[in-house]
């Protein structure tokens, strides 16, 4: 079975700090990758997704991440993150041509203290 | 994107009662899901909402103990029947329309179980 894991599970880091999240996920096929984000309060937004075509994908609010295929990873990183970046971040797989079936990860809670 | 509300955002429920979880969706779409996250732990896939049959279950789900409807294109509900102390969860509804590929998130209903 398809499984997604995420190695940090609480982050803190001081604002201007440069973020790196890990994402591993376990299957053989072609997959779909996303990155939620949940704010305090708010519902789970789309950070960003990766189908096809470039492995390097940039998304909302400065992030990016980059699927590498020999590694199973998608991780997530942002330069330089903002006090307003503090939120749960999930990773979360499909596999190709069935989108519907999103397998999360366990979620990392980033804080950033200003 | 898509907007998608839920009611009740949170209830405190006896053990041994159901509770129906509405989601309502601003427009049109083609899937509708339902999941779970319960504390601690990450985002699980309960069913997918199928629009005039019967839902499609994920395993360790069954119809029994989460009936789900999906009258039209806009609306789902699930029931949680039978409550017990270890549902309390949070419980997501999300809906996908298929030229997106992905998949957008109400703000949740809390239930706790006593």
């Amino acid at each position: 079975a398809q499984s997604v894991s995420q190695h940090n599970h609480h982050v803190i880091l001081s604002e201007a700090a440069s973020l790196e999240l890990g994402c591993n996920y376990s299957y053989g096929g072609t997959v779909n990758l996303f990155w939620y984000v949940q704010y305090p309060g708010q519902h789970l937004q789309l950070l960003l997704k990766y189908f096809s075509g470039d492995p390097l994908v940039k998304g909302i609010k400065g992030f990016e991440a980059e699927f590498i295929k020999s590694k199973f990873s998608f991780n997530l990183r942002k330069p330089s993150v903002q006090w307003s970046d503090t939120a749960e971040y999930f990773c979360a797989v499909s596999v190709s041509g069935n989108t519907g079936k999103l397998i999360f990860g366990q979620g990392t809670t980033l804080q950033v203290k200003p | 994107s898509a907007v998608i509300s839920q009611k009740p955002s949170r209830d405190i429920c006896q053990r041994g009662t159901s509770l129906t979880i509405q989601c309502q969706v601003d427009s049109q779409v083609t899937m509708m899901f339902w999941y779970r996250q319960q504390p601690g732990q990450s985002l699980t896939l309960i069913a997918t909402a199928n629009q005039g049959s019967e839902a499609t279950y994920e395993s360790g789900f069954v119809i029994d103990k989460f009936p789900i409807s999906r009258p039209n294109l806009t609306f789902s509900t699930l029931t949680v029947s039978n409550m017990s102390p270890e549902d309390s969860s949070i419980y997501l509804c999300s809906a996908e329309r298929a030229s997106y590929n992905e998949q957008f998130f109400g703000p949740g209903t809390r239930l706790t179980v006593l």
